[in-house]
């Protein structure tokens, strides 16, 4: 099954960028590749997804490596209200999506 | 507003007791997911069902059963609680095409005593 790997937690200072990995070695090559970030004590929210190319919203930016084994969720520049866990999950099935364990940032003023 | 709605919003059960937890969905979204996250961890799909009338396991099905009672609604119904089942459950759903995401409800907090 495609699996992924982020770091358990990183740190940034606000208002400075932040580049948040992940490794996807098992994608398929139609898989989308999409990131969610969990609040405290509320549900999961979309940030953004993409298949090849990077990807640009209102709430970050997703860089794609070439051969589409990693990609990094960037905050341009990060708010304390910014600070979440951050999931990036692949399909596994049709339609079943797993989750791993996330990135915890943490926002230091 | 449009989105998932999920009841109980908290729910105290007694080890042994059933329950069943309610999700309604009105954007027509064709699949709809349940999962558990426990403290510190990621979330865990328990079923999921991709289109009305389908229901498939997830990666922790045991010890629940769901139902999809229509396309706006999926149920998860525990027989026989047990304090293993502490934890917060969500209901998401999407439309089934590919690359969109989920939309998650706001989570039911169910402790088992």
């Amino acid at each position: 099954d495609a699996k992924t790997t982020q770091p358990n937690s990183m740190e940034s200072n606000e208002e400075e960028p932040v580049h948040l990995p992940c490794n996807h070695s098992t994608i398929s090559g139609t898989d989308y590749i999409h990131w969610y970030r969990q609040l405290p004590s509320q549900g999961p929210e979309y940030v953004i997804h993409g298949l090849t190319s990077n990807v640009n919203n209102r709430m970050a930016s997703l860089a794609i490596a070439e051969d589409r084994k990693s990609s990094t969720l960037i905050l341009h520049r990060a708010t304390l209200r910014d600070a979440a866990v951050y999931y990036c999950i692949l399909r596994v099935g049709t339609y079943k999506y797993i989750f791993g364990t996330g990135t915890r940032l943490k926002v230091l003023a | 507003n449009a989105g998932v709605t999920q009841t109980p919003k908290f729910q105290v059960l007694k080890t042994g007791q059933s329950m069943t937890l309610q999700c309604a969905q009105d954007m027509n979204h064709n699949s709809m997911y349940w999962y558990r996250q426990d403290p510190g961890m990621g979330l865990r799909l328990i079923y999921y069902s991709a289109s009305e009338g389908t229901t498939d396991k997830g990666e922790v099905p045991n010890g629940y059963n769901v139902s999809r009672l229509n396309k706006r609604e999926f149920s998860l119904r525990l027989e026989s609680a047990a304090p293993s089942q502490t934890s917060v459950y969500f209901c998401a759903s999407r439309t089934g095409q590919s690359g969109i995401g989920y939309t998650f409800g706001s989570g039911t907090r169910l402790t088992v005593v």
